[in-house]
């Protein structure tokens, strides 16, 4: 079955870096877009980025361009977003979720369990 | 950005009964290739959100038929025909039509 597995949040001091993984199991992970969306305590939710299947598109929320890398690879099944300059808003459970499936028009269908940002000194 | 703008924000529903969320769009999500992009997501209490609803009407596998998309445009709406104990969480609306993709406030369902 599809699993999806994030690790590395943890608390950090405003203007460092975390970088969080995820780990895909049960489906081809190389053909699918892999998204980042976030949730601040209490709060909705938010997307943050993409990455097409190849890793060749990219798009950021614009609350995180220039601070956050979002990267994969496919050969570890893995999805990344190195987090830079963090701040105190960036503090989240970060989802990372399987992206728009072009034959069934599935978006998000599937979502790991999410790891906790703390961003705070 | 598109902003979608869900309500009521929160509702309170007697088991067996229906409840009903409207979300809208200050955009139009009708694509030019006919699908209209607007998703709907459950997020049930401690767990991850969950795909419901998928290009407005669509139910995801699994999803019990008491749950129904309509709306067409910028309007649409989300009916739980009969309410269940297992139904309450936090209810999203979601755009794709443009990036970013965002999501609505939420609207917050409970059992009386």
């Amino acid at each position: 079955q599809v699993q999806l597995v994030e690790s590395g949040g943890g608390l950090v001091k405003p203007g460092g870096s975390l970088r969080l993984s995820c780990a895909a199991s049960g489906f081809t992970f190389s053909d699918y877009y892999m998204s980042w969306i976030r949730q601040a305590p209490g709060k909705g939710l938010e997307w943050v980025s993409y990455i097409s299947s190849s890793g060749s598109t990219i798009y950021y929320a614009d609350s995180v361009k220039g601070r956050f890398t979002i990267s994969r690879d496919n050969a570890k099944n893995s999805l990344y977003l190195q987090m830079n300059s963090l701040r105190a808003e960036d503090t989240a459970v970060y989802y990372c979720a399987r992206d728009y499936d072009f034959w069934s028009g599935y978006l998000f269908d599937y979502w790991g369990q999410g790891t906790l940002v703390t961003v705070s000194s | 950005d598109i902003v979608m703008t869900q309500t009521p924000l929160s509702l309170s529903v007697t088991p067996g009964q229906p409840a009903s969320i409207s979300c809208k769009s200050s955009q139009s999500l009708l694509h030019s290739d006919g699908k209209t992009y607007l998703y709907w997501y459950l997020q049930k209490p401690g767990q991850s959100p969950q795909l419901l609803i998928y290009e407005v009407s669509n139910r995801f596998s699994g999803v019990p038929d008491r749950f129904s998309g309509s709306g067409s445009g910028t309007d649409f709406t989300l009916k739980i025909s009969r309410v269940e104990a297992e139904d309450v969480g936090v209810y999203y609306c979601m755009q794709s039509i443009q990036l970013p993709r965002t999501f609505g406030q939420g609207t917050k369902v409970e059992i009386k």
